[in-house]
């Protein structure tokens, strides 16, 4: 079965800090990735995904990701963080073989970024 | 307008009841999910399901069953609540080849 592990729980930083949050996944065969974002009281919103080609992907907001495919990582990043970027962030794959599309999550990390 | 209602956003009821959240997608899109989010953010897959197939985590109760009355619904219903099932529950859907998913804004249940 596939898992995905976000390593960073909570992290807290000040605005215009740059942001890293790791994502690995353990599945051998081909993936999409996505990140989604939880702002507090509001529905997940599809950040950036990854199917194919380019392994680096550039989301909304200013938001990127690469694709590592041996290391199994898809890490988000983000130059230069803002106060509304406050959030929950979530890593989820899909494998190709997986019977209806449905997506493996990970933990969750919780984004601080103070004023 | 919205892609992807729930509806109740908050559910408030007694251990033992028997309850429904109901989902509705205008996306046309095939394939609709449910998701738990525990207290902890976790979020986990319920179901799969589109006009071909179910397709239940093995993890979840049979007290959990979803009913979808046409394409654009998929309700869950939830029988004999039990404490544990607090939690908040996300309705989703996506075109199968895509594979992104379009997520509700959440139903809040709270078994007292």
């Amino acid at each position: 079965a596939q898992s995905v592990s976000q390593h960073n729980h909570h992290v807290i930083l000040s605005e215009a800090a740059s942001l890293e949050l790791g994502c690995n996944y353990s599945y051998g065969g081909t993936v999409n990735l996505f990140w989604y974002v939880q702002y507090p009281g509001q529905h997940l919103q599809l950040l950036l995904k990854y199917f194919s080609g380019d392994p680096l992907v550039k989301g909304i907001k200013g938001f990127e990701a690469e694709f590592i495919k041996s290391k199994f990582s898809f890490n988000l990043r983000k130059p230069s963080v803002q106060w509304s970027d406050t959030a929950e962030y979530f890593c989820a794959v899909n494998s190709h073989n997986n019977a209806g599309n449905m997506l493996t999550f990970g933990g969750g990390t919780r984004l601080m970024v103070k004023p | 307008d919205t892609a992807v209602s729930q509806t109740p956003k908050y559910l408030v009821t007694q251990m033992g009841n028997d309850k429904s959240i109901k989902c509705e997608q205008n996306l046309g899109h095939d394939t609709m999910y449910w998701y738990k989010q525990d207290s902890k953010k976790f979020l986990k897959i319920m179901f799969s399901y589109n006009n071909k197939e179910l397709i239940i985590n093995e993890t979840v109760p049979n007290r959990f069953s979803p009913k979808s009355p046409d394409k654009a619904h998929l309700n869950l219903h939830i029988n004999s609540l039990e404490l544990g099932d607090s939690a908040v529950y996300f309705c989703a859907s996506s075109q199968e080849v895509s594979g992104i998913q379009y997520f509700g804004a959440g139903t809040r249940l709270s078994v007292l």
